[in-house]
């Protein structure tokens, strides 16, 4: 699976969207882009997923650029909830173990 | 989705004893997976559970250390053997199906004295 790249850290203004960013360049034709977080002292949580095309899903949006060397989470109204370590995760879809990196950690302000 | 649950959720431990980590996932699923997640770090990904055979260790790691159990689709156990404070760390487990997302646990927060 690809290595992906993430800034060590962000923050964002409570009720402004948070755009978390991620280089995956050498991601290859069947390697999904999936996006999780960590809220201190809890498990990892999916977040949202995608190929090619950008999704949306009640938690945050996906943003894929057409050559798929990166893409974007945004969570369109940030909240102090919101608050957590975000990671970038490649998987294809023979894959099967979910390999983590170092993440953004998001910090959201008041 | 899958609903993981893990116990204990805490525990601290004498050097030298063993403490076992059990994973209830609340449907059958296909693959089962233990990490590490040592204070201030990122998950590291300690072994692939199979169902019926011995489990699949990742590079640093070795059964000996890690024991894992998995009997069924369900369940699965971690032991921390012959334990040093090295291994104080959140233990959690993973479940999932090959190539969808992963669901996890809230962790075993270890703490060895």
């Amino acid at each position: 699976d690809a290595k992906t790249t993430q800034p060590t850290s962000m923050d964002c203004a409570e009720g402004r969207a948070a755009n978390l960013p991620c280089n995956h360049s050498t991601i290859s034709g069947n390697e999904y882009v999936y996006w999780y977080r960590q809220i201190h002292s809890q498990g990892p949580q999916y977040i949202i997923h995608g190929l090619k095309n950008n999704e949306t899903n009640e938690m945050a949006s996906l943003i894929i650029t057409e050559d798929r060397k990166s893409s974007t989470l945004i969570l369109p109204h940030a909240t102090l909830r919101d608050t957590a370590v975000y990671y970038c995760i490649v998987l294809g879809t023979g894959g099967f173990k979910t390999i983590f990196g170092a993440g953004t950690r998001l910090f959201v302000k008041a | 989705s899958a609903v993981i649950s893990q116990k204990p959720s805490r525990d601290i431990c004498q050097r030298g004893t063993s403490l076992t980590i059990q994973c209830q996932v609340d449907s059958q699923v296909t693959m089962m997976f233990w990490y590490r997640q040592q204070p201030g770090q990122s998950l590291t990904l300690i072994a692939t559970a199979n169902q019926g055979s011995e489990a699949t260790y990742e590079s640093g790691f070795v059964i000996d250390k890690f024991p894992i159990s998995r009997p069924n689709l369900t369940f699965s156990t971690l032991t921390v053997s012959n334990m040093s404070p090295e291994d104080s760390s959140i233990y959690l487990c993973s479940a999932g199906e090959q190539g969808t997302e992963a669901f996890f646990g809230q962790g075993t927060r270890l703490t060895v004295v």
